[in-house]
């Protein structure tokens, strides 16, 4: 238990579906992360919110939409998804600012879109 | 984006035996260099994070050095068990920015 809970931990949706990957983080930490693992490729940050700034990576389609209502919960909300989407997505938390910045990882949401 | 690299892609080892792996990260801005073991179906664990040139880590089996004017850390596994099989990540840090930039990792693979 690593102290961050994705939900659901899968997911298949249609392309004109909607839908939400959760994310809740039980460390006292002050950033959240969302991560996208495609097969053979690194762990490709989609976006960051920190001390209450979004960073985000300008390669994310807007398909993928961030929230994070406060410091413990932060939410994916997907729509309209293309089958390449179709990857792990993991959220992460951890201390910046006067901690090392270790990422505390979720067990991913595998999503399947069909 | 930072070009992070590691190698070999895959690696079978006998149990018992000892291995290494790589990982290359450009040394301008170098901030903190992060080892992860990620076994599947768990999520990633932090194993080392190394910020100073010439650090070196250990917990157990497993050390790792650090080389920042280089550019580049070792992961070492000694006496390897069929609990190490994992994927090992490695991530760059850069002074200014938060996040951390991975590499793809390094599959381990203890055959008993």
């Amino acid at each position: 238990e690593t102290g961050v809970t994705q939900t659901p931990r899968h997911l298949v949706m249609g392309m004109t579906n909607k839908k939400s990957l959760k994310c809740e983080q039980h460390l006292g930490h002050n950033a959240m992360y969302w991560y996208k693992q495609s097969a053979k490729k690194p762990l490709e940050l989609m976006f960051v919110y920190s001390l209450e700034e979004r960073v985000e990576n300008n390669s994310v389609p807007s398909r993928f939409s961030p929230e994070c209502p406060n410091s413990s919960h932060l939410f994916l909300h997907l729509h309209t998804l293309q089958p390449e989407d179709s990857a792990l997505y993991l959220c992460a938390s951890s201390q910046v600012r006067g901690g090392k910045n270790i990422q505390y990882f979720g067990a991913g949401t595998r999503l399947s879109v069909l | 984006i930072l070009n992070v690299e590691q190698s070999p892609q895959s690696l079978h080892v006998q149990e018992g035996d000892s291995t290494n792996f790589t990982c290359s990260f450009p040394s301008s801005n170098f901030y903190a260099l992060h080892w992860y073991r990620w076994e599947t179906a768990k999520s990633p664990e932090a194993l080392f994070v190394m910020t100073l040139n010439g650090d070196e880590k250990k917990k157990g089996r497993i050390s790792a050095t650090l080389n920042t004017k280089e550019g580049y850390s070792y992961l070492y596994i000694k006496g390897s068990q069929p609990e190490d099989s994992a994927t090992y990540l490695c991530a760059s840090g850069r002074t200014g920015a938060n996040n951390l930039f991975f590499g793809t990792g390094t599959r381990l693979t203890v055959i008993p």
